[in-house]
């Protein structure tokens, strides 16, 4: 089945280590995303990617770093600058700026 | 990219026709008009899109005013399993990066 898959669901972390989400898709699209969502609240962007090799910061970047050296997989990396890091991480990815973007089930992070 | 506002929640009951507003006065030329659902711990999933007029299909309308400075999510004959959030984005316009910003959403609850 063609999709957006993130692994993992749940992920426990202890404060001051780094830790990668993972993000891939089989969908063959250009542009992926990466957002952090806390509760109650809506959708804020990370990072995103629309081709191979590049990437731009979000809206909240600081304290996270990405790679896009795939075009099916953009793998976000929380690092210890990140001072709350405890939230839920959606990836999505679109064929491109114009048409519907496809989410992974997220992953939830709990830093400890 | 253009702003958006709507409604921080809404009740209604189920088989009742619920209608969600959005504004977004600052729309450009070229913005599309998308709205996603998002339920607890997943996603969001992409409901419609439509850039003027009306567009329709198997789970919901869209209604586009003249001047596209809002527009109108319709679910008709609403039941529990549609208690959500509704995320309406305008974009991408003059903006050739492909990003994709959610504002806070519209929590729906739908009641017996």
């Amino acid at each position: 089945d063609g999709g957006i898959t993130q692994s993992p669901k749940y992920l426990f972390r202890k404060e001051g280590q780094n830790v990668t989400l993972s993000c891939e898709q089989n969908l063959n699209h250009d542009a992926m995303y990466w957002y952090r969502q806390d509760p109650g609240q809506g959708l804020r962007l990370i990072y995103y990617s629309q081709i191979v090799n590049d990437f731009q910061k979000g809206d909240i970047a600081e304290g996270y770093s990405v790679s896009r050296e795939k075009k099916e997989s953009f793998p976000l990396t929380v690092t210890s600058a990140q001072k709350n890091p405890t939230a839920f991480y959606l990836c999505a990815s679109s064929a491109d700026k114009n048409t519907e973007a496809f989410f992974g089930q997220g992953t939830r992070l709990t830093v400890v | 990219l253009a702003k958006t506002t709507q409604p921080i929640s809404m009740d209604s009951y189920e088989g009742q026709e619920v209608n969600i507003t959005c504004s977004h006065n600052n729309i450009a030329t070229n913005d599309y008009i998308t709205w996603y659902q998002q339920f607890p711990s997943q996603g969001p999933r992409f409901i419609i899109q439509g850039y003027k007029t009306k567009v329709t299909n198997e789970v919901a309308s869209l209604f586009i005013p003249a001047d596209r400075k809002s527009s109108t999510l319709s679910l008709p004959r609403v039941s529990l399993s549609d208690t959500a959030v509704y995320y309406c984005l305008v974009g991408p316009g003059q903006d050739s990066a492909s990003k994709i910003i959610f504002g806070s959403g519209t929590r729906l609850s739908i009641r017996p």
